[in-house]
């Protein structure tokens, strides 16, 4: 089991510009949600997908935008880059469980250090 | 609304003695906790969850947390600190409500003295 994998693991980007973070759930796992850590910071929740369509949504605006394919891969947008989005960018992946069922824990990534110039 | 509140950013030990990482939660229903580990440059790895069974909970690498509802309390101990403890901890707090959204603490620093 490969567990959750994310691509790139670093990224260097310009302030301005657009960039596409990847990730691949643990297999078995159809929920994927992104979290981004700054530094010294704890991770703060960004959004979640389950079945191609965005669930939750954190207090992070629109220009974070996400997509999940119908193999449960999930990618982060990030457009019109500011140098505040400098952080690592963590993917959790998880089992949907109804809201009568407790929650299971989420398996992380080891995330994408983005650093915006 | 969930919120978790790690009291110490640094905790500082000595190699053998005991650790105490202390988080208090506010949750408006029954929550479930968690506590994560993060070495440097490192994803973070579950060290143990509570999911209203056993209100004293074991983990991995002799962790063990207790769950307190009348205190809103989930400290992480340890017994004996390892060198190889040393690592950036976070305590997590989710409810059914809200699916599998996580809300961590801002974390504590674990530094372990040889």
């Amino acid at each position: 089991d490969a567990g959750v994998t994310q691509s790139p693991t670093h990224l260097i980007k310009t302030r301005g510009q657009q960039v596409t973070l990847r990730c691949s759930p643990k297999s078995g796992h159809d929920t994927v949600s992104w979290y981004q850590q700054a530094l010294g910071q704890g991770p703060q929740f960004i959004f979640q997908y389950y079945e191609e369509e965005e669930r939750q949504r954190g207090n992070f605006p629109d220009r974070f935008s996400g997509h999940q394919f119908p193999n449960y891969s999930s990618e982060l947008n990030v457009n019109a880059l500011l140098l505040g989005d400098s952080a690592l960018y963590l993917c959790a992946s998880s089992l949907r469980v109804s809201r009568r069922q407790r929650n299971t824990e989420a398996f992380f990534g080891q995330g994408t250090r983005l650093t915006v110039v | 609304a969930q919120s978790v509140t790690q009291l110490d950013s640094h905790v500082s030990v000595s190699e053998g003695t005991p650790v105490l990482l202390r988080c208090n939660y506010s949750s408006s229903y029954s929550p479930s906790l968690f506590w994560y580990v993060q070495h440097p440059n490192k994803g973070l790895q579950l060290l143990l969850k509570y999911t209203s069974a056993a209100t004293l909970v074991k983990g991995i690498n002799g962790f063990e947390a207790e769950f307190k509802k009348s205190e809103t309390s989930f400290h992480l101990t340890k017994p004996s600190a390892h060198m190889s403890d040393a690592a950036e901890y976070f305590c997590v707090v989710s409810d059914p409500n809200t699916g599998n959204q996580f809300y961590f603490g801002t974390g504590t620093s674990l530094t372990v003295i040889p």
